[in-house]
C-alpha cells in the first residue's frame, strides 16, 4: 500500500511569486486535505477535495486554491506569495470526507525570500 | 486560526517512565485523534477516538475521548527512546468537512 506522497520536499520563492505543490493520496483514498504549518506550531486546515470539488475551507484567503484529479491526486496553488506563507505545507488523505482517519505526507517545506 | 489547548508544553522524562498528556476545547468534537510528529516528516496517525468515553490502546499508547467531548487524554508507558517527538492532538467536528483542529502540540524528549 503506497502512502501519501508530495513534491517537491523543499522550495525557495520570492514574494509575489506562484507556486504549485503537489499531492498523491493514499491507495484507495478519495479525499484530500491540506493543511499549513508554521514553525513551532500544530497544522492549520487550508480546504479540502472530494469529488474533485473543494469541500470546506479554512481561513485562507482566495489567493491560495486548489484542484483534485480524477485519480484523486491533488494541486495546492498558492499566488502572489507572502513572506508569511513560508510554512511546511502537509497533504492528508482519507476514505471519505465525513469523519474518516486522515493520514499525512512529510510535506513540502515552502519558504519565501 | 484555532487550536486547541495541550499540555504540558514540553516534557523530559526517563527511559522506561510513564507519560500522560491532554487537550482541551471550548467546542465539542465527535471524533479525537493522536498524532505523533517526528522532525522532517508529516504527522502519523496514532489513536483514533469515536465516541465519548471511549478507551483506545495502540500498543504502550493508551488515549481517552472525554465524557464532555471537549477533552481527550493520551498516555504513553513505559516511554523508550524512539518516543521522542511532537505529539498533536485533533479534533473533527460533524459538518465541518472533517477538517481537523489540531493543538498546540507536546514535545516529548526521553533521556536513558
Amino acid at each position: 500500500e503506497t502512502g501519501v506522497t508530495q513534491s517537491p520536499t523543499h522550495l525557495i520563492k520570492t514574494r509575489g511569486q506562484q507556486v504549485t505543490l503537489r499531492c498523491s493520496s493514499q491507495s484507495g483514498h478519495n479525499t484530500v486535505s491540506w493543511y499549513q504549518q508554521a514553525l513551532g506550531q500544530g497544522p492549520q486546515f487550508i480546504f479540502q477535495y472530494y469529488r474533485e470539488e473543494e469541500n470546506g475551507r479554512g481561513n485562507f484567503p482566495p489567493r491560495f486554491s486548489g484542484l483534485q484529479f480524477p485519480n484523486y491526486s491533488s494541486e495546492l496553488n498558492v499566488n502572489a506569495l507572502e513572506l508569511d506563507d513560508s510554512a511546511l505545507y502537509l497533504c492528508a488523505s482519507s476514505l471519505g470526507p465525513d469523519n474518516q482517519p486522515q493520514h499525512f505526507g512529510d510535506g513540502t517545506r515552502l519558504s519565501i525570500l | 486560526g484555532q487550536q486547541l489547548n495541550q499540555s504540558p508544553q514540553s516534557m523530559f522524562i526517563q527511559e522506561g517512565e510513564d507519560v500522560s498528556m491532554n487537550c482541551t476545547s471550548s467546542s465539542i468534537f465527535n471524533t479525537w485523534l493522536w498524532y505523533k510528529q517526528d522532525p522532517g516528516e508529516g504527522p502519523v496517525l496514532l489513536i483514533a477516538l469515536y465516541k465519548a468515553g471511549e478507551l483506545t490502546s495502540n500498543g504502550r499508547l493508551t488515549a481517552q475521548f472525554g465524557i464532555t467531548r471537549k477533552d481527550s487524554f493520551l498516555n504513553i508507558s513505559a516511554s523508550i527512546p524512539s518516543d521522542v517527538g511532537i505529539y498533536f492532538c485533533a479534533g473533527q467536528a460533524t459538518g465541518t468537512a472533517s477538517k481537523l483542529t489540531f493543538g498546540t502540540g507536546t514535545r516529548l524528549q526521553v533521556t536513558l
